[in-house]
């Protein structure tokens, strides 16, 4: 089935600097791509999300990008602030329907 | 609008009680989702729900999980007998299925179950 994973468990940045998020996903018709971001004691806040029609999507202080070749997208945040640290996910649909899979999460800390 | 509302916040049970969930999803929201969320195995979709029909089930890990949405407004995620292994944090989610995409998915506040 759909399994969709993300390269590093935990991302240190410097206040000020851009990060870069990544993850890996397995079903090669998924065509919807959703980042969330999930805050201590909160539920998952949708930040950005990509058709697989496009490679690159710009929001606010964010990037979404997206390789169908290798199955693989990135979501950078420019300028990250401490209000970034939290765990990010991406998610695929499964191309039925409104499922979506989620990736293992990775926890940003920005330090200071 | 409030956002999905989910109830309760906490609940801790004993070891084979029954434990109910409660969702109500934002109002005109035709897709209802239930998610369970653990340090090991991350956000698991359970069973979601279209036009308060249920769609897909698979993720409900046995017959002991039952949902149900007898209306457009609310959903319940039951557990009986409750056992230790399902402590987590269970979210509600909703969505409207746009012209493009599949919509984007707005969870509640999650319900933190731990059984003892």
């Amino acid at each position: 089935g759909e399994s969709v994973g993300l390269h590093l468990p935990t991302l240190s940045v410097q206040e000020g600097d851009n990060s870069i998020i990544n993850c890996a996903y397995s079903n090669s018709a998924s065509d919807y791509f959703i980042w969330y971001k999930q805050e201590s004691g909160k539920g998952p806040q949708f930040i950005i999300d990509i058709r697989s029609n496009m490679d690159k999507r710009q929001g606010q202080r964010v990037t979404v990008l997206l390789n169908k070749t290798v199955k693989h997208l990135s979501l950078q945040i420019a300028a990250t602030q401490p209000g970034d640290s939290a765990v990010y996910f991406c998610a695929a649909d499964n191309n039925a329907g409104n499922m979506l899979t989620f990736g293992g999460g990775t926890r940003l800390m920005v330090k200071p | 609008d409030a956002g999905v509302i989910q109830s309760p916040r906490h609940e801790v049970t004993e070891m084979g009680q029954e434990v109910t969930l409660r969702c109500k999803p934002i109002s005109g929201h035709d897709y209802l989702f239930w998610y369970r969320q653990t340090m090991m195995r991350g956000l698991e979709l359970l069973i979601y729900f279209n036009n308060n029909v249920p769609i897909d089930d698979s993720g409900m890990p046995e017959d002991r999980f039952s949902a149900k949405m007898p209306n457009a407004s609310f959903s319940t995620l039951k557990i009986q007998p409750s056992e230790p292994r399902d402590s987590a944090v269970y979210f509600c989610a909703s969505s409207l299925e746009g012209t493009v995409g599949y919509g984007e998915q707005y969870f509640g506040p999650g319900t933190r179950l731990t059984v003892t």
